[in-house]
């Protein structure tokens, strides 16, 4: 049982080069995150899928687009990367129902010169 | 105003002493509220829930402050162990999917 993995772990982009993260989990989780993590800003979701066949945007959207291909894949796509999209990126999971926990990935670490 | 605050740190106490550390939130609505631990490069794991009676785990208590919308952890005998960034989450009702609104997270190192 791996849990939460995600692909890459380190990216290094240039500015108008594209890339997908991937993330899959092996849970049967129902929904999906992404969130982005900045020195001194927390984490802040990027977008989510409440479930299979499902996605919304969250507090950063923009620059970025998901795709949730199955119940355990979920890829987060940066058509033209911008130096703002430096971050850390996580990936996280969540059976169905309030209070359960979210299980992160171990995250990637993606420069965009 | 960020919805939720807490001091960033860090805070530099040595092994066996008493910390606490403070969290606020702004969203009178919010339900569920969490406790993340976020060791050097790594991914936030959960700590603890916060229950409203309050909660303790081992040398680990929370408390929750409905009425202030405060929210508090109190590690007790630290450890080496326990120097990481601690990350207060709160999370508003919405149903079967849980959005998660983190603090930016307080730092705690712990000396010999």
């Amino acid at each position: 049982n791996a849990g939460v993995t995600q692909t890459p772990k380190f990216q290094v982009l240039k500015t108008g080069q594209s890339m997908t993260l991937q993330c899959a989990q092996d849970m049967n989780h129902n929904s999906m995150y992404w969130y982005r993590q900045d020195p001194g800003m927390g984490l802040r979701l990027i977008y989510y899928s409440a479930s299979e066949g499902t996605t919304d945007k969250g507090e950063v959207p923009n620059g970025y687009n998901v795709s949730r291909l199955n119940k355990r894949e979920f890829s987060l796509r940066l058509e033209s990367a911008a130096p703002s999209q430096t971050s850390v990126y996580f990936c996280a999971s969540k059976a169905f129902g309030m209070g359960d926990t979210q299980y992160f990935g171990p995250g990637t670490r993606l420069t965009v010169l | 105003r960020k919805e939720v605050e807490q001091d960033p740190g860090p805070f530099n106490v040595p092994e066996g002493a008493t910390v606490a550390f403070n969290c606020t939130y702004s969203n009178s609505a919010s339900q569920s509220f969490f406790w993340y631990r976020q060791d050097c490069r790594k991914e936030p794991k959960l700590l603890m829930s916060v229950y409203s009676s309050g909660n303790e785990d081992g040398r680990f208590t929370a408390q929750l402050n409905r009425a202030s919308q405060y929210i508090s952890l109190l590690i007790r005998d630290s450890k080496l162990s326990d120097s990481a960034t601690y990350l207060c989450v709160v999370s508003p009702f919405s149903g079967g999917y849980n959005k998660l609104i983190f603090g930016a997270g307080t730092r705690l190192a712990v000396h010999p």
